[in-house]
């Protein structure tokens, strides 16, 4: 069974740091291209970035908003996806989902998601 | 960036009766490298993750009832949920992989009547 569990979330001020990581199992999670998808309480869906598989050059993507912010890295002998997240706005509050790409499409296996809130 | 437009917003539709959800991308999302689309559909329940339904615009992911289709081409897609069923209550996401960014429609929320 495909499992994807994020922790490291929670509640940070302003300009403030969190890293996000995210444990996976039941698939080979070095084959994965894996990416971050967050969601405002309440709103859509919003790409926040994407890591390629080593093989592929292990290049990473991001969105607008948070390209020199946030960083996404892996650790492929781990089985989990990191995603550091610095200088933290308000709006970067949201629910933050780990996903996985296991080859119908690059967001096929979703994380029950982890909650980030940034307030002062 | 591949702007997702989803129609209707909200959709109202009685047990057992068709529901149909439009989907246009602002650009083509036909890829070049192996003539598919690149355009999926999620459907999220409360509390819950998105979960795929459709890839490759009309690909049923396994495990997801017939009576979810997915159609279209280019830049205009529908999700259509032939015969509505309670469980089927539920936000709908269309999704471009083509180019990056990544990009959703804003979601169509589909209630019972």
């Amino acid at each position: 069974e495909v499992q994807l569990v994020e922790s490291g979330g929670g509640l940070v001020k302003p300009g403030g740091s969190l890293r996000l990581s995210c444990a996976t199992s039941g698939f080979t999670f070095s084959n994965a291209w894996m990416s971050w998808v967050r969601q405002a309480p309440g709103k859509g869906l919003e790409w926040v970035g994407r890591i390629k598989r080593i093989i592929d050059g292990g290049a990473t993507d991001y969105a607008a908003p948070v390209k020199g912010r946030f960083t996404i890295s892996r650790d492929d002998s781990e089985n989990t996806l990191y995603m550091q997240m610095n200088s933290l706005k308000t709006e970067d509050t949201a629910l933050y989902y780990c996903v996985a790409g296991l080859g119908a499409t690059p967001l096929d296996a979703w994380g029950q998601g982890i909650l980030v809130t940034v307030s002062s | 960036d591949i702007v997702m437009t989803q129609s209707p917003d909200s959709l109202a539709v009685s047990l057992g009766e068709r529901a149909t959800i439009s989907c246009k991308s602002s650009q083509s999302v036909l890829s070049s490298s192996n003539n598919k689309n690149c355009l999926a559909w999620y459907q999220q329940k409360p509390g819950q993750p998105p979960k795929l339904l459709i890839y490759w615009a009309s690909a049923r992911e396994s495990g997801v009832p017939d009576r979810f289709s997915g159609s279209g081409s280019g830049t205009d897609f529908t999700l259509t949920i032939s015969s509505l069923q309670a469980e089927d209550v539920a936000a709908y996401y269309c999704h471009q992989h083509c180019s990056i960014p990544w990009t959703f429609g804003r979601g169509t929320k589909v209630e019972t009547k």
